[in-house]
């Protein structure tokens, strides 16, 4: 399967700071990526999508001033956490497509974000 | 809206007895439905794709069936290692871009 990385993997931050998260696809190119976000005893839930080269598409309820996505090459795209609060404290997940291989999204290992 | 309902929400079986994870599904026009792994702190591992009623998929112990409202995960003969969080999501054909929908998974213990 495809190797998608994520960093870090843990951070702890105070409240009002931002917190930048890097996703990269290791062996191919995507041109899509996927963030998600998953809280205690939850699914995952689709935050937004990552077009490289172009803006991301949030999904009905995320603030996309609050969750700034950038997927600046075709193996990387970031997660900006700006003015981070307690609640925004989850595990967030990045996924990608390998391009023609069909629908598989090949996640990466997730970060924790503590918020204090 | 899609909606993805896994049962049970926690099994646990004895090393060797064998068992099987549900998954029901609704959805406007099934693109895919995709069984993942996920182990405490890490993010799902792949598993298996599934695109139409009726294809069936096995990986080692793990088999997982299609029918047109459900997925099955069957596990044979499951060993400790076997224990993780088992999570289903679809894909929706109709209007619903790449957005995967996930269910809250069954979280498998296998014992010795």
């Amino acid at each position: 399967g495809a190797v998608v990385s994520q960093h870090p993997s843990r951070v702890i931050c105070k409240s009002g700071t931002s917190v930048k998260i890097e996703c990269r696809s290791l062996d191919f190119q995507a041109t899509t990526m996927f963030w998600y976000r998953q809280f205690p005893k939850q699914s995952l839930m689709l935050m937004a999508t990552s077009n490289e080269g172009s803006k991301a598409t949030y999904e009905q309820g995320v603030e996309k001033d609050k969750f700034l996505i950038n997927h600046a090459s075709l193996t990387l795209s970031t997660l900006t956490v700006t003015s981070a609060h307690p609640e925004d404290s989850s595990f967030y997940i990045c996924s990608a497509r390998i391009p023609g291989r069909q629908e598989t999204q090949y996640f990466g290992p997730g970060t924790r974000l503590l918020v204090l | 809206e899609d909606q993805v309902t896994q049962s049970p929400e926690a099994l646990r079986l004895q090393e060797g007895e064998s068992s099987s994870l549900n998954c029901s599904y609704t959805v406007s026009g099934l693109r895919g439905l995709f069984w993942y792994r996920q182990d405490p702190g890490k993010g799902p591992e792949f598993l298996f794709t599934l695109y139409s009623a009726g294809e069936e998929k096995e990986k080692e112990r793990l088999k997982a069936t299609l029918t047109k409202k459900e997925s099955f995960l069957h596990i044979t003969a499951p060993k400790p290692e076997d224990s993780a969080t088992y999570l289903c999501a679809v894909q929706a054909g109709t209007g619903g871009g790449n957005k995967l929908t996930f269910g809250t998974g069954t979280q498998l213990k296998v014992e010795l």
